[in-house]
C-alpha cells in the first residue's frame, strides 16, 4: 500500500470556523509533512513531524495546529481562518524525516480550502 | 536565501525529448529529487540524485552536478500524459535543522 490518503476532498469554510484535516498512511513511514500549495507555485512547507514529534513548525500562524496521534495519522486543526489561507493543503510521508528519505515523498490528494 | 529554479513553461512536441533544468543557491545541499505534478493533483515522486551523475529510470532520466549547482529532469518519447508541472526540490538548511524546498516549477505543454 503506497498510498497516502486525505480528508476531505473539498472544504468551504467561514472564518469563525473550527474543522480539520485529516491524513492517514500505512506504508510505515516515520515522518509526515504538511504543506500548502496556492495555483501555480511551489509546495510551501508547514510543519514535519518525524517519530510522532513534531521537528518543523515553518512559522505557521497558531490558527493552524497540527496533530499527530499516532505514527499513521497526521491532523491539521484549523481555527478563525483567513481569506487568504484558501489554498490546496497537502499531506506527505517518507521513511524518515532526514537525508534521502526525506526526498523521497510520497504526497495525498489534498484538500482544496475555501475560506469565505 | 534558499532558491531553485527552474524555467516557467516548456512546450515540446510529442514524441520528442525535453530537458528541464534547476539551478540552486542553497546551503547544506543533500542531493536533488524531482516530482510531477498533473493540474488538480498531488505531486508524484520521480527522481532522487544523490551524487553527480545520471540516473536513469525509463523513460526520464534526471543528472546532478553539484560543482555546477545545476541538475535537469530529462523526458524521452514524449506523451500527451507527460503535460504537467514539475519540481526539483532539495533538502537544505534552514534555521539549524534541514528541511525539504521545492523549485520554482515548470510547466510542460506537450502538442501533437
Amino acid at each position: 500500500d503506497t498510498e497516502v490518503t486525505q480528508t476531505p476532498k473539498h472544504l468551504v469554510m467561514g472564518m469563525t470556523n473550527k474543522k480539520s484535516l485529516k491524513c492517514e498512511q500505512h506504508m510505515g513511514h516515520r515522518a509526515m509533512y504538511w504543506y500548502k500549495q496556492k495555483a501555480k507555485k511551489p509546495p510551501e512547507l508547514m510543519f514535519v513531524y518525524s517519530y510522532e514529534k513534531l521537528s518543523i513548525n515553518e512559522s505557521v500562524p497558531s490558527r493552524f495546529s497540527p496533530e499527530c496521534p499516532n505514527s499513521s495519522l497526521l491532523n491539521l486543526h484549523l481555527h478563525a481562518l483567513q481569506p487568504e489561507d484558501s489554498a490546496l493543503y497537502l499531506c506527505a510521508s517518507s521513511q524518515d524525516g532526514s537525508g534521502a528519505d526525506a526526498s523521497e515523498q510520497y504526497f495525498g490528494p489534498g484538500t482544496r480550502l475555501t475560506v469565505t | 536565501g534558499q532558491s531553485l529554479e527552474q524555467p516557467s513553461e516548456v512546450t515540446a512536441v510529442e514524441g520528442a525529448i525535453v530537458q528541464i533544468n534547476c539551478t540552486y543557491q542553497t546551503s547544506g545541499f543533500y542531493g536533488l529529487s524531482w516530482y510531477q505534478q498533473h493540474d488538480g493533483g498531488a505531486p508524484t515522486f520521480l527522481s532522487y540524485n544523490a551524487l553527480d551523475g545520471l540516473e536513469e529510470t525509463g523513460r526520464f532520466s534526471s543528472f546532478l552536478s553539484r560543482s555546477d549547482s545545476y541538475g535537469y529532469l530529462l523526458l524521452q518519447e514524449l506523451q500527451m500524459k507527460d503535460s504537467a508541472s514539475y519540481f526539483c526540490a532539495s533538502e537544505v538548511d534552514s534555521g539549524g535543522y534541514q528541511k525539504v524546498t521545492f523549485g520554482t516549477g515548470t510547466k510542460l505543454q506537450v502538442i501533437p
